[in-house]
This record gives C-alpha cells, structure tokens and sequence, in this order.
C-alpha cells in the first residue's frame, strides 16, 4: 500500500506556543489530504479536507484560526496548531489520497501541551 | 447524513476461534465501505475497500464481505498478532470526500 509519514511523532510543548506538523505522502501524490484528531478509545474525528494549492474545509465546530492547514504541493501538507493550551492535547493523524478510491494514514503524532 | 455503527465494540477470542466483525450503515449513496486496522498509538493501516452488495476481498487470515445494509470481516483461526481495532468507515454521494467512522471493534486474541 502507499506510505505516508508523518513528522514529528511525539511533540510536547508549553501552553501558548504554536506547534507544526508535517504530513507526506512519500510514494504517490495525494490530491487530497486530511487531518484526523482522535481521543483515547474513540474513534477519528475530521478535523479538515484540503487540497493542493486551496483553501482547507473545516468540520464544524474546528476552529480555522487555531488549527492551521496548509497544503503547498501534492506531497505535503502541514497543520500548525496555534497558541496551544492543554485542552488542544491528542493524538493528530494526517490521511492522503490520490486519484484511487483509497485513503491512507500516517502513523500519527502525540501532541502533549503542559 | 451518514451513519456507521460497528459491532461489538470489544470482542475476545482464544487463539483459532473464528468469529466476524459488523459493521452497519446507513448512507445517501455508497461510493465505497472501508476496513482498517488500528494498533494502539498508530494511524489505521489499510485492510480493504468493497463498492457493491456481493463483493468479497481476502487477506491472509481477513475476509471482507458486503451487503447493501452492512458488512462483515471474518476472522479465521486468529492469532495473537491479529490484536488490534478494527474500523470501518464509508465514502458516500452525499459526503464528497469524506470518510464517515464507526466506533471500531477493540479485537484481542488470546493464546
């Protein structure tokens, strides 16, 4: 199957500083990519869908100006969680997809803010 | 708007007791029904996408079936390394791009 990283895994951060991460789909281009927040046994909550080059959709109830998405080029998307505060802790999953049905994850990164 | 329910939502087996998880959905139109697997701390990983009520996909020990109202992923002679939750999600007309979850099935296989 197609491989998506993403970077970093595990980041912890103080209250009030922004954090960035990095989603790649390293062996396919991914005309869509997603961002995925997922509490303790719970199943994934869309956070936003972007594609290249435009504007990212936000679920409802996900804050735009906090969670910052950006999708630059076919091979990489960002999400910047700015001004973090403890409530913003959770475990963040990008997904891509390219011109096929299917949509693969990266493996996820461990946000803790104190 | 989309709906996936997964059951059950924890299940046991001993090491070679087959048994199948559901997955039921109510969509506009289905454009696709996806299975994942889910260890604790990783992204889910990819297992199979089934598009019409008949279709049937297998992998190893895995095999995915599908109705028009709900689907089912069998496990045959499970083993230990088949640990993990397994999700199931769907794609519909009415949805776009979006996957719609269910809560996932939380699978431990004992030996």
């Amino acid at each position: 199957g197609a491989v998506v990283s993403q970077h970093p895994s595990r980041v912890i951060c103080k209250s009030g500083t922004s954090v960035k991460i990095e989603c790649r789909s390293l062996d396919f281009q991914a005309t869509t990519m997603f961002w995925y927040r997922q509490f303790p046994k719970q199943s994934l909550m869309l956070m936003a869908t972007s594609n290249e080059g435009s504007k990212a959709t936000y679920e409802q109830g996900v804050e735009k100006d906090k969670f910052l998405i950006n999708h630059a080029s076919l091979t990489l998307s960002t999400l910047t969680v700015t001004s973090a505060h403890p409530e913003d802790s959770s475990f963040y999953i990008c997904s891509a997809r390219g011109g096929a049905a299917e949509q693969f994850f990266g493996p996820g990164t461990r946000l803790t803010v104190l | 708007e989309d709906q996936v329910t997964q059951s059950p939502e924890a299940l046991r087996l001993q090491e070679g007791e087959s048994s199948s998880l559901n997955c039921s959905y109510t969509v506009s139109g289905l454009r696709g029904l996806f299975w994942y697997r889910q260890d604790p701390g990783k992204g889910p990983e990819f297992l199979f996408t089934l598009y019409s009520a008949g279709e049937e996909k297998e992998k190893e020990r895995l095999k995915a079936t599908l109705t028009k109202k709900e689907s089912f992923l069998h496990i045959t002679a499970p083993k230990p390394e088949d640990s993990a939750t397994y999700l199931c999600a769907v794609r519909s007309t009415g949805g776009g791009n979006k996957l719609t979850f269910g809560t996932g099935t939380q699978l431990k296989v004992e030996l």
